[in-house]
């Protein structure tokens, strides 16, 4: 079982948004403000799509967003595009040296 | 650019030892701590452990105990050593990176992951 907690599955139709959660307790998500996320395309290295809570790398489009209230992270892709059907997922610093991850999202696009 | 770039046998016997290599190519192994992930089959990711280029470890609680995280910089790698492993050590393990110059805990470079199956 995973520290974060994360829907098994989300999906949305081309153009669409479509948002997917992290739920952690107050000893990492509500914690920190390192909350990140990942893309993971089956057979490809991952990517990194947010980073400290909000941010995003170089290269990640603006369609990818994402924020905290408490103890839960959330992602946003807007303008859903075939591309991002993957699967993706949180993490988030807990305190002593430790990272935790969720148990992953597969974003499916109709 | 850089590129990682793990290796190590994919099967490996109960109660024995799992080691893998991750070769960082294309830049200075100097600049980023070294995390090694895992994926067991159908599962989510678990963080194993970090590793900065002067060898400063921290290592996840729960495998601890059965965990070497080693660098090598003139040879641009990261070893990992799993001891005891079990069938629940089976899983895709990664290499990934976090910039020095930034906070340790989001990793900007990734390999693309070695499977490593324990089974007798």
């Amino acid at each position: 079982q995973s520290a974060l907690t994360q829907p098994p599955s989300a999906s949305g139709s081309p153009g669409q948004s479509v948002t997917v959660s992290c739920t952690g307790t107050s000893s990492d998500v509500g914690a920190y403000n390192y909350v990140s996320w990942y893309q993971l395309h089956p057979g490809k290295a991952p990517k990194l799509m947010i980073y400290e809570v909000s941010k995003r790398p170089s290269g990640v489009p603006d369609r990818f967003s994402a924020s905290k209230s408490g103890n839960t992270a959330s992602l946003t892709v807007s303008g859903l595009q075939a591309e991002d059907e993957a699967d993706y997922y949180c993490s988030s610093y807990a305190g002593s040296n430790n990272l935790v991850f969720g148990g992953g999202t597969k974003l499916t696009v109709l | 650019q850089v590129q990682l770039q793990e290796s190590g046998p994919g099967l490996v016997r109960p109660a024995e030892t799992l080691s893998l290599t991750c070769t960082v190519s294309g830049g200075s192994i100097n600049s980023h701590f070294w995390n090694w992930i895992r994926q067991p089959p159908g599962k989510g990711l678990e963080w194993i452990g970090q590793i900065s280029y002067t060898g400063t470890t921290i290592y996840n609680p729960s495998l601890q105990s059965r965990l070497t995280i080693s660098v090598d910089t003139s040879k641009n790698q990261v070893s990992l050593k799993l001891y005891s492993v079990a069938a629940a050590d089976t899983a895709v393990y990664f290499c990934a990176g976090a910039r020095v110059v930034a906070t340790p805990w989001h990793f900007d470079l990734w390999g693309r992951g070695t499977l490593a199956t324990v089974s007798s």
